[in-house]
């Protein structure tokens, strides 16, 4: 079985200012994971995915995580926050193995960004 | 850009009426889903559906939840008797079944069960 936990539920920033949701899962097997955006009235939209390829993942809007296996961490980070990043954000792991798009999402995270 | 759409974007219904939510996923993907997220609660696993069948279920997808894809186009989640801890932002996704577990999500439809 496989887990998701978001440090933080409310993460509050300065325009400007470095970003940092964290994320740590448990899986049994080699994961897949994902960051989706939710805004206002909107639904989840994929930021960025882990693959097994690079373990640093770039994805849109500048936001980029890094996969660390030693520490079970997926955090994400984009070093300059702007007004139009503030939003929900998950984070969710994918085990593989037959069942195709079952995802297991953490609680989410909700980005404040101050002027 | 192709995307998913789902229908209604919002629905107030009363307990034990039932319920019909669309979704009309994107034309060349072949596995969908529904996933629901009550208020401040994750957002959680119902159903996978695969070749006109369901290929894995939730505990929470009981005999009152049903799916189908009647038409090779829309895909439904029907609660067939609604109860109040059934409101709730229902999304659909689809996917392509790749091993990497890539899904594209509408943008839900909110049930509110009084």
């Amino acid at each position: 079985a496989q887990s998701v936990t978001q440090l933080g539920s409310h993460v509050s920033v300065s325009e400007g200012a470095l970003v940092l949701l964290r994320c740590n899962y448990s899986s049994s097997v080699p994961p897949y994971l994902f960051w989706y955006v939710q805004y206002p009235n909107q639904g989840l939209q994929l930021l960025l995915k882990y693959t097994s390829a690079a373990t640093l993942v770039k994805g849109i809007n500048g936001f980029e995580a890094e996969f660390k296996k030693s520490e079970t961490s997926f955090h994400l980070t984009k070093p300059s926050a702007h007004m139009s990043d503030a939003a929900e954000y998950f984070c969710a792991v994918y085990a593989g193995g037959t069942s195709y798009g079952k995802l297991t999402f953490g609680q989410g995270t909700i980005l404040t960004v101050h002027p | 850009e192709p995307e998913v759409t789902q229908t209604p974007s919002h629905q107030v219904t009363q307990m034990g009426q039932e319920v019909i939510l669309r979704c009309v996923p994107i034309s060349n993907h072949l596995y969908f889903y529904w996933y629901r997220q009550i208020l401040g609660q994750k957002v959680e696993f119902l159903v996978s559906f695969y070749n006109n069948e369901i290929s894995e279920k939730s505990e929470i997808f009981d005999d009152q939840f049903s799916v189908e894809r009647p038409d090779g186009s829309n895909f439904t989640l029907k609660i067939r008797s609604t109860k109040l801890e059934d409101s709730a932002m229902y999304f659909c996704a689809g996917g392509r079944g790749t091993n990497t577990g890539e899904l594209f999500f509408g943008e839900g439809s909110r049930l509110t069960v009084l």
